[in-house]
């Protein structure tokens, strides 16, 4: 997991409201990621922002908003306009210019809608 | 879409045996990466290998990549217990098609003691 933090590791949301997760890494990487999981599947990009004050739509982005207003902080907003939510959420930082090089991932947030 | 693609889905396996995980993509990659994710947890890179590259060790993985089939191959070998977890390929494309990773859905790799 190293120099990257998500919190909170689990999360429980009403439908109808907005939750954020937070992403936080030390690694000094520009480039950043939000990545869902569902249970025995792979994982799926909904964000991505490879440099501060820019972002860009993943292939689910949809119910899903992003803020990069400091390098070092990547928030995802899961909003209720997502309406099937309950997934683990991975953040991840990629330090290369590419955006194919290693990728460094935080140790999840786990998102149920009760 | 999921570019790349796990076979098998679930693996099992004592411990001592050979584990050989494969990987297929569809479209041309600037390199291939596997990773480790235990339950409930982050992914952890593995190792990478270029497209000019067709073999790569690191310790007891050995990963080949063949471009020609777009195909890729893990062996971990020796397992052990510990190894258990699911593993994932990732592919990253040339840059100016939008480059990211695509991950495949995993191998469920269990060792047993």
């Amino acid at each position: 997991d190293g120099g990257i933090t998500q919190s909170p590791k689990y999360l429980f949301r009403k439908e109808g409201q907005n939750v954020t997760l937070s992403c936080e890494q030390n690694l000094n990487h520009d480039a950043m990621y939000w990545y869902r999981q569902d249970p025995g599947q792979g994982l799926r990009l909904i964000y991505y922002s490879q440099i501060v004050n820019d972002f860009q739509k993943g292939d689910i982005a949809e119910g899903y908003s992003v803020s990069r207003e400091k390098k070092e902080s990547f928030p995802l907003t899961v909003t209720s306009a997502q309406k099937n939510p309950t997934a683990f959420y991975l953040c991840a930082t990629e330090g290369g210019t590419r955006g194919t090089d290693t990728q460094y991932f935080g140790p999840g947030t786990r998102l149920t809608v009760l | 879409s999921q570019q790349g693609e796990e076979d098998p889905q679930a693996l099992s396996i004592q411990e001592g045996e050979n584990a050989t995980m494969n990987c297929s993509y569809k479209t041309s990659i600037n390199n291939l990466q596997w990773y480790r994710q235990n339950s409930g947890r982050g992914l952890v890179h593995l190792i990478l290998i270029r497209s000019n590259e067709r073999e790569k060790h690191s310790g007891r993985l050995r990963v080949t990549l063949d471009t020609s089939k777009k195909s890729s191959s893990l062996l971990i070998t020796a397992s052990r217990a510990a190894d258990t977890a699911s593993y994932f390929c990732a592919t990253g494309s040339p840059k100016t098609s939008g480059s990211r990773l695509t991950f495949g859905e995993g191998t469920q790799l269990t060792v047993n003691p």
